[in-house]
């Protein structure tokens, strides 16, 4: 979506490996997330962000952590991959509760 | 906590037919509502939305009134079209939790045959 990209679009990677998913905005909005998109789940909040190195846990957090050293950039970091994280990942951005979310085109991760 | 229930899918209904996705929630306080929809390989878009009880939000077509004595948001289209296959999610955010995070039901998986 204008605004807000994800990279890598797709990545497979072994277990045990870290791997670092990026998202980038151009809106210099505040508030940005990450979620996983998984069958009979929906969508399940990773981490998010409120500001520069402001960051809170989700509900699904284990195994995840998320940087942020700039407003545009918002990254999220699997430790050390397992089967469990294959998934695609999604980032948003938030303009205030009532706009609704921007989401990214996601990122396909496969854990092998 | 905040919860979203939405209907089973995959719902598969033939073009012009009517639609009716079923969402009920469960929140502590006066959420606001939203309808998203992602068509294949695409993130997911904002359909439509309420703030307040009895507001209708409406877009492309598509319908959903809030509905606070029944705890309900429930999407229709009175005319469906092929190019509406698509799954459909129902979210919720609490205005006043001052974090914007959103909580998303499963997903309905709607196919439009021609």
């Amino acid at each position: 979506d204008a605004g807000i990209t994800q990279s890598p679009r797709h990545k497979v990677t072994e277990t045990g490996t870290p791997v670092t998913l990026r998202c980038h905005q151009t809106e210099n909005h505040r508030y940005m997330y990450w979620y996983r998109q998984d069958p009979g789940h929906g969508l399940r909040l990773i981490h998010y962000s409120y500001g520069v190195k402001d960051t809170d846990k989700g509900e699904v957090s284990d195994g995840y952590s998320v940087s942020r050293s700039k407003t545009e950039d918002f990254l999220l970091t699997l430790e050390s991959a397992t089967s469990s994280q294959t998934s695609v990942y999604f980032c948003a951005i938030s303009v205030q509760d009532n706009y609704g979310y921007t989401f990214g085109s996601g990122t396909r991760l496969t854990v092998v | 906590g905040d919860s979203v229930t939405q209907m089973e899918g995959p719902v598969t209904l033939s073009e012009e037919a009517f639609l009716t996705i079923n969402c009920t929630y469960t929140a502590t306080g006066y959420p606001s509502l939203f309808w998203y929809v992602q068509y294949p390989g695409e993130g997911l878009q904002l359909l439509l939305k309420a703030t307040k009880a009895d507001d209708k939000g409406s877009n492309k077509g598509f319908e959903a009134t809030y509905r606070k004595e029944t705890t309900s948001f429930h999407l229709e289209k009175g005319s469906v079209q092929v190019s509406d296959s698509a799954v459909y999610f129902c979210a919720l955010t609490e205005p006043t939790s001052g974090t914007y995070k959103y909580i998303f039901g499963t997903g309905t998986r709607l196919k439009v045959l021609a």
